[in-house]
């Protein structure tokens, strides 16, 4: 009964590869999020899609692309791999925007780590 | 943009002590404030959030209190046990987006 799920949850690939992380969520929330976790435990948000439509889009390498085929899920792509984009990737989603009265608690996935070598 | 600052980055205490956690804020328009606890392997996971409409929040061993003026708020854990060893985050929110901090590494000594 895992709400929010993301496959793989580990990654392990050359430099120069391409590679997609999917994420599933199963609690009928309207917005999904991406966030890197660095080596410092620092969490920074990447995208948020609500009802599909992208509205968070930080300041992250167009090699970055999400994709949300429906509410359900939001997945990620990351072209021409490099060192610096090993990192744990974690999906969460929320009922509504991040933070709303009453709406906005934020459920993560497991994570997945990529490693870059 | 929010700024948010949480100290310190490392915390140990021994078993059945307190433990503190603080965090200050940047933007005053900020009006939600949850804790998230991370434990090894797993995705972040709410444990108290605060509105700020309220200056204190409790729940059994935790705790969080708010000083809007001041821009501040912290995570009080009293009587803690070695399952509260995890990563701390504070974050805040204007009801767009959150603003993690930084993280605190807690260590409970059994």
């Amino acid at each position: 009964d895992t709400a929010v799920s993301q496959t793989p949850k580990y990654l392990v690939t050359q430099m120069g590869n391409d590679k997609s992380i999917k994420c599933e969520q199963n609690l009928g929330h309207d917005t999904m999020y991406w966030y890197k976790q660095d080596s410092k435990k620092f969490l920074k948000i990447m995208f948020s899609y609500n009802n599909k439509e992208l509205i968070i889009n930080e300041t992250v390498p167009n090699r970055f692309s999400p994709k949300s085929p429906d509410k359900a899920h939001l997945n990620l792509h990351i072209n021409s791999l490099e060192l610096g984009d090993s990192a744990v990737y974690f999906c969460a989603s929320s009922q509504g925007l991040a933070g709303a009265w009453d709406s906005g608690e934020l459920f993560f996935g497991e994570g997945s780590r990529l490693t870059v070598l | 943009g929010e700024n948010v600052e949480q100290h310190p980055s490392t915390l140990s205490v021994q078993e059945g002590d307190s433990a503190v956690i603080k965090c200050t804020y940047s933007d005053s328009a900020s009006n939600y404030f949850p804790w998230y606890k991370q434990e090894l392997g797993k995705g972040p996971q709410l444990i108290i959030d605060i509105r700020s409409n309220v200056g204190e929040k409790k729940d059994q061993r935790i705790a969080v209190t708010l000083n809007k003026t001041a821009k501040h708020f912290s995570l009080h854990i009293t009587e803690t046990q070695p399952e509260d060893s995890a990563v701390y985050f504070c974050a805040a929110s204007t009801g767009n987006q959150f603003y993690f901090g930084t993280g605190t590494s807690l260590t409970v000594i059994p």
